[in-house]
């Protein structure tokens, strides 16, 4: 079974500082990374995913994330935060063949101005 | 184009009632997911469905729920006998396909049992 880890309840950051969101994964065979973003009373939007290739996969609205196998994490970061940043982010991850998502509790990033 | 609608967008109901949830996934979008967010948690997978196979219902925490879905079109999730604990909002997305896509996601309904 996959599951992701998210270990920190709440990110704030000063606004035009880096942001960066930790994600850990478990997962049997290669993992397939997404990150998503949640506005309140939206739904979930798509920012990034890995699949294979480069580890750094660059997204939308100037996120990034870097893939590392040997920690098993999937970091999601930002070189310069915005107040409108300010959302609740959730890494998931599935292995191919399982369609499942596991997705991990989300992350409150704050960006202070 | 158009994304993904949920109706309705909030249902209050009362314990023991049963209730519906519809989604309408993307146009031409073979792959249909049910998720459960309660409050302060991550996404909970229910059910998917892709094309006309068997779905997958191993993510359905009790036999009150039960899910359909009319060929690549409409899905709806039933909850009979709903309890205070199914209060969450439910989330349905689509992908173009199974595996590697990602998957696009509805406003989602806020179910509140009372």
């Amino acid at each position: 079974a996959q599951s992701v880890a998210q270990p920190e309840d709440q990110v704030n950051v000063a606004e035009g500082n880096p942001l960066t969101v930790k994600c850990t994964y478990s997962v049997s065979g290669n993992p397939y990374l997404f990150w998503y973003v949640q506005y309140p009373n939206r739904g979930l939007q798509f920012l990034l995913k890995y699949i294979t290739g480069d580890n750094l996969v660059k997204g939308s609205y100037g996120f990034e994330a870097e893939f590392n196998k040997s920690q098993t994490s999937f970091h999601l970061k930002k070189p310069s935060a915005l107040v409108s940043d300010s959302a609740l982010y959730f890494c998931a991850v599935s292995n191919y063949g399982n369609n499942r998502l596991a997705f991990g509790k989300g992350n409150q990033v704050v960006v202070i101005p | 184009g158009a994304g993904v609608s949920q109706s309705p967008s909030n249902k209050v109901t009362e314990k023991g009632k049963d209730v519906e949830l519809r989604c309408d996934p993307i146009s031409g979008h073979t792959a249909l997911y049910w998720y459960r967010q309660r409050l302060g948690q991550g996404l909970e997978f229910l059910i998917y469905f892709q094309g006309n196979s068997a779905p997958d219902k191993s993510g359905l925490p009790s036999d009150r729920f039960s899910a359909e879905r009319t060929g690549e079109s409409v899905s709806t999730l039933t909850i009979q006998r709903t309890q205070q604990e199914d209060s969450a909002v439910y989330l349905c997305a689509s992908s173009p396909s199974i595996g590697l896509n990602e998957q696009f996601f509805g406003p989602g309904t806020r179910l509140t049992v009372l």
